[in-house]
């Protein structure tokens, strides 16, 4: 079955620490791998994605994501977290090469920013 | 204006009302979605159309009606909703193969 897991629920992260957000799939095909991020109240907004090639792809706002194929990982990491990064935290994954067809969303990751 | 629109933002209704969820991208995109969104739960893709027609139900019960007059606009008609339909719901578009969604802020439903 396919499948997005975001095995923590909820982060919390010092300001100016690093972050890494995990994400695990089970897909059949050649994925596509999205990151979103919702801040309260507020639509998904894409933060990266990777289609093939480099496995490091760069994001908006400092983010980053690592594609393992072995370990059917992709998490997102960033150096140094800012206090606007809290918000909620989606992973998914599709299908490469069709259009019109669903996103598999995880259940998403609470980030919370101490001072 | 640029990207995803919905309206309206938030919106309660009984449960005999009638109403509609707009959402019009701006894009110049091919495919148009609905999804709903729960507390607790991952994200539900509800409809999905592809050059204005629909390719996907999924399993959405028929109180829930879907209209894309064109490849801009994506209606979701409401008719007797239930109290457990309260969420928030999402538009999003994307374009050819790339399969990247676009999503627009949402309208937060309450059913009374």
């Amino acid at each position: 079955a396919q499948s997005v897991t975001q095995p923590d629920i909820h982060i919390t992260v010092s300001e100016g620490a690093s972050l890494e957000l995990r994400c695990n799939y089970s897909y059949g095909a050649t994925p596509y791998l999205f990151w979103y991020v919702q801040s309260p109240g507020q639509g998904l907004q894409l933060l990266l994605k990777y289609f093939s090639g480099d496995t490091l792809v760069q994001g908006i706002k400092g983010f980053e994501a690592e594609f393992k194929r072995s370990q059917s990982s992709f998490n997102l990491r960033k150096p140094s977290v800012h206090w606007s990064d809290a918000a909620e935290y989606f992973c998914a994954v599709g299908a490469q090469g069709q259009a019109g067809t669903a996103l598999i969303f995880g259940k998403g990751t609470t980030l919370s920013v101490s001072s | 204006e640029t990207g995803v629109t919905q309206t309206p933002r938030h919106l309660v209704m009984g449960m005999t009302n009638k109403k509609s969820l707009k959402c019009e991208q701006h894009l110049g995109h091919n495919a148009m979605y609905w999804y709903k969104q729960s507390a607790k739960k991952p994200l539900e893709l509800m409809f999905v159309y592809s050059l204005e027609e629909r390719v996907e139900n999924n399993s959405v019960p028929s109180r829930f009606s879907p209209e894309c007059p064109n490849s801009s606009h994506l209606f979701l008609h409401l008719h007797t909703l239930q109290p457990e339909d309260s969420a928030l719901y999402l538009c999003a578009s994307s374009q050819g193969q790339s399969n990247t969604q676009y999503f627009g802020p949402g309208t937060r439903l309450t059913v009374l």
